[in-house]
This record gives C-alpha cells, sequence and structure tokens, in this order.
C-alpha cells in the first residue's frame, strides 16, 4: 500500500532559527496537504498542494510539492515558540479509487526560548 | 458552529467491554472519518463515510464498526474492548466526498485506555 514517510521525527531548535521537515511518498501523490497539531491538540489544515513543483508562502512558512509529486517540505523562518507542535504531511494517491488521505508519523518540533 | 465534536473525552474500559465513541458535525460536510492516533505511528484511518448510508474501511478497521446515523453523526464501536485498542481516537469531517482533495476538520479526539 502507499507510504508516507516523513523525518525527522523530532527537532528542537533555538528560537530564531530555521526548521525544515521532509515528506517522501512510495508512489505519485495526487496532492498533499500539510496539518498542524499542538501539544494536547488536534490537527489542523494549514495547506494544500497539487501542481508539481508548486510553492507556497504563509507568512514564515514555506511549503512545497516536488517536480515528481513524489516528495514535499515544509520550512519556518525564524522559528517562534508558536510554533511548537507536530506537523503531519498526508498525501494522496493518484490511481483509482485510492482516495483517501495516507499521513506521515509527523515531526514534533520543540523550540527553545 | 461548534465544528466537530465528540464524545466522551476520556474514557477507561477493561478488556473485553464495549463501547460507542459519538462523533457530530455542524458543518453540513458530506463525509466523515474516524482516525487513531498511536504515539511515533502518526494518524491512521479505520473508517470512512462518503454519504450517510455509505462506510469504508480505512488501514486499521479490524476490532472496529461504525455507524453513520445521520448526515451529522458518525460513530465508531468496540464491540470487544482490547489493550491495543488504547489510543487517542480523532473523527473529522470534510465538505465533499473527495476524500482526499479536501480540507479535513478534526474533533477534539476521545482519549481511550483499554486495560
Amino acid at each position: 500500500g502507499q507510504q508516507v514517510m516523513q523525518i525527522p521525527q523530532y527537532q528542537h531548535v533555538q528560537e530564531g532559527e530555521d526548521f525544515t521537515t521532509y515528506c517522501n511518498s512510495s508512489t505519485t501523490l495526487s496532492n498533499i496537504q500539510w496539518y498542524k497539531q499542538r501539544p494536547g491538540g488536534h490537527p489542523v489544515f494549514l495547506i494544500q498542494l497539487v501542481k508539481s513543483g508548486e510553492v507556497k508562502k504563509q507568512k514564515r512558512l514555506t511549503f512545497q510539492f516536488g517536480e515528481a509529486k513524489k516528495n514535499s517540505s515544509l520550512h519556518i523562518t525564524a522559528t517562534q515558540t508558536t510554533d511548537v507542535g507536530t506537523y503531519f504531511c498526508a498525501g494522496r494517491g493518484s490511481g483509482g479509487s485510492n482516495y483517501k488521505l495516507t499521513f506521515g508519523k509527523g515531526t514534533l518540533l520543540t523550540v527553545n526560548p | 458552529n461548534a465544528g466537530v465534536t465528540q464524545t466522551p473525552k476520556f474514557q477507561v474500559l477493561k478488556t473485553g467491554q464495549s463501547m460507542t465513541l459519538q462523533c457530530a458535525q455542524d458543518m453540513n460536510h458530506n463525509s466523515m472519518y474516524w482516525y487513531r492516533q498511536d504515539p511515533g505511528m502518526g494518524l491512521r484511518l479505520i473508517y470512512y463515510s462518503a454519504s450517510e448510508g455509505t462506510t469504508d474501511k480505512g488501514e486499521v478497521p479490524n476490532g472496529y464498526n461504525v455507524s453513520r446515523l445521520n448526515k451529522r453523526e458518525f460513530s465508531l464501536r468496540l464491540e470487544s474492548a482490547a489493550p491495543s485498542q488504547t489510543s487517542v481516537y480523532f473523527c473529522a469531517s470534510s465538505e465533499g466526498r473527495w476524500a482526499g482533495r479536501e480540507t479535513q476538520y478534526f474533533g477534539p479526539g476521545t482519549r481511550l485506555l483499554v486495560l
């Protein structure tokens, strides 16, 4: 079945440092979504990428979708304590009835003030 | 607008007991989902419903049953709970029937401990 791998599993940074998490799929994806989950909370949708090579920005967050639509990344510039949480990517396969999202295991980001 | 609500928030069961987790959404969404989240495992889909009266298995359906009671409500039942079902359960919904292409809105979760 479809697998979505996410690295690193954990990342601890000093406030102000940059942070990147990477997502890789075993198969070509139709689209990829990113979610953020604060400690003790529930996942909250951040963004969706659909096109090959797509880049989207939300303030200090930059999301990229690879040319082959098999990988994606989330980059946070100048982290803040409010960025703490687990970031998940979730991909949808490109074939047939594979309409469901497969989530990566997430990257837990902690920020030292 | 409450969004997606789940009850109960916490539950402790003994092995072999049964229970139903309730989920409701007030956004008039067509699709609803049940996920479980275990440490280091991310979110895994248990069951999915694209519309009232239809359900489909996800990645980890064994040991669970679901009912899409109406457009608003989607319940998850554990007939005979096992310690391996200790987890945090999230219900989610999305507007249309194309699950993987839409924003999913998650409920606050139910924390279940099976002894």
